[in-house]
């Protein structure tokens, strides 16, 4: 009941294409679902997050849709740019309390963005 | 402003050696945390910690211990290193305060036990 499964495993799209990564999860006790964004050699970075109360966050090109009925989160990369090529990483969590803000993550999506 | 850092970045070791991961944070954050990223996983959490002197594990703490002597550090202990434990360990810090439980992370260790 932990686990958030994440497709696709790999992404290739062109320059000005939209990126989009799908995850579920199992556990209706989470109520926090940030992406993160990791480039070779480094840490995951915090891209975006969102919360059950919403339906979408939108950040500059990066945008989270949430469907809490189904239990799914995806994000939206517009107009792509190579820049963008990393490995994305969805999570979630049960926030505070005992939980202690654990994250559970997907398996990964890396995504090529061809110029 | 340093954030989370890790040392060594890469180490090798032999099967059975035993080795620590070291995590250091300057921020001030409450949480810690050591997970490992293996292709095709994701990350998994080891162990964590919600302050100093204490420590709790996580999905896959078989193999590791930690230690949190002191708030801006959390250590990782391999005691008799297996090659099931080759990955890329992650050590990342959050503020602990309620609705803030964004993680940063360091850039990590990558360890072969050979």
């Amino acid at each position: 009941q932990q686990q958030v499964k994440q497709s696709p495993q790999s992404l290739i799209v062109q320059k000005g294409g939209i990126s989009i990564i799908n995850c579920a999860y199992e556990n209706t006790a989470f109520d926090y679902f940030p992406w993160y964004q990791q480039f070779p050699g480094k840490g995951p970075a915090l891209l975006i997050a969102i919360r059950p109360d919403v339906s979408e966050k939108k950040e500059g090109r990066f945008t989270i849709s949430f469907n809490k009925s189904a239990k799914q989160f995806s994000l939206h990369i517009m107009d792509s740019q190579p820049g963008d090529s990393a490995t994305y990483f969805c999570a979630a969590s049960m926030g505070g309390g005992t939980s202690y803000g654990k994250l559970t993550f997907g398996q990964g999506t890396i995504l090529t963005v061809h110029p | 402003n340093a954030g989370v850092t890790q040392t060594p970045k890469f180490r090798v070791l032999k099967t059975g050696q035993s080795m620590t991961l070291l995590c250091a944070q300057d921020m001030n954050h409450e949480y810690m945390y050591w997970y490992r990223q293996d292709p095709g996983m994701g990350l998994r959490l080891i162990h964590y910690s919600v302050g100093e002197g204490t420590t709790a594990k996580g999905e896959v703490p078989d193999g590791y211990n930690v230690s949190r002597l002191k708030k801006q550090n959390f250590l990782l202990g391999l005691e008799s290193a297996a090659p099931s434990q080759t990955s890329v360990y992650f050590c990342a810090s959050s503020p602990g305060l309620r609705g803030n439980y964004g993680y940063t992370f360091g850039s990590g260790t990558r360890l072969t036990v050979v």
